[in-house]
């Protein structure tokens, strides 16, 4: 079974710095899908970003990047130039790519506090 | 374009009543997907529907849960005889189709409270 894994529970940056959070993930299939979902206090799951697992260059989105590391089943978060407002609680997800099932696979969360 | 509307965003039940959720997919999308959030953990998987039929359900609990999405209206998850364990943050999410390709986008949640 496929499961996603954030080692980090906390992570604390300064304004204006960068900041990385870390996630692994365990699956046998070679076609497959990665997220990074953002929670704020508000509760909304709100998309990041995504990677497909075909393609060789990481995504970007404006401060927004990912290191996506296939062989070692590795997509960390680059958060640049952080904001109070990227505060918020950080998940990975996973997807297989052809299956019947659409499912998202979540890790436990990475709580990133921004200090003023 | 509406997001992903859920309603009610806090139910309180005792133990014992029932609670519906329900779930609205943004417009265009047939796919709907149901997810639970316990406190202080990530969300798991329960159960994906296209209109009219269940594709997948291996992540509802074999008893008192049971999801629905008509032809007609929101998609209903109805949990039957709650009880504290079933407090929990519930979202739902919607795709265009049903492919791996697809984006999920959520919608606000339901936070059910049992007393």
């Amino acid at each position: 079974a496929q499961t996603v894994t954030q080692s980090q529970p906390e992570m604390s940056v300064q304004e204006a710095e960068t900041v990385t959070l870390s996630c692994t993930y365990d699956t046998s299939e070679s076609d497959y899908y990665l997220f990074w979902y953002k929670q704020p206090p508000s509760r909304q799951m709100i998309l990041v970003i995504r990677q497909e697992a075909y393609k060789q260059q990481n995504a970007t989105e404006n401060r927004f990047s990912v290191n996506f590391q296939k062989a070692a089943k590795s997509f960390s978060l680059k958060i640049s130039d952080s904001q109070l407002g990227d505060a918020a609680m950080y998940f990975c997800a996973y997807r297989e790519g052809g299956g019947a099932t659409n499912k998202l696979i979540f890790g436990t969360g990475t709580l990133l506090a921004v200090q003023p | 374009n509406a997001g992903v509307m859920q309603n009610p965003r806090h139910l309180v039940r005792r133990r014992g009543q029932e609670a519906r959720l329900r779930c609205s997919p943004m417009k265009g999308h047939s796919h709907v997907y149901w997810y639970r959030q316990l406190p202080e953990e990530g969300l798991k998987f329960m159960v994906y529907l296209q209109k009219e039929n269940i594709i997948d359900e291996s992540g509802m609990p074999k008893e008192r849960f049971s999801a629905e999405f008509p032809k007609e209206g929101p998609s209903i998850l109805r949990i039957q005889q709650v009880v504290r364990g079933d407090s929990a943050a519930y979202f739902c999410a919607s795709s265009p189709r049903g492919q791996g390709a697809d984006t999920q986008y959520f919608g606000p949640g339901t936070r059910l409270t049992v007393l």
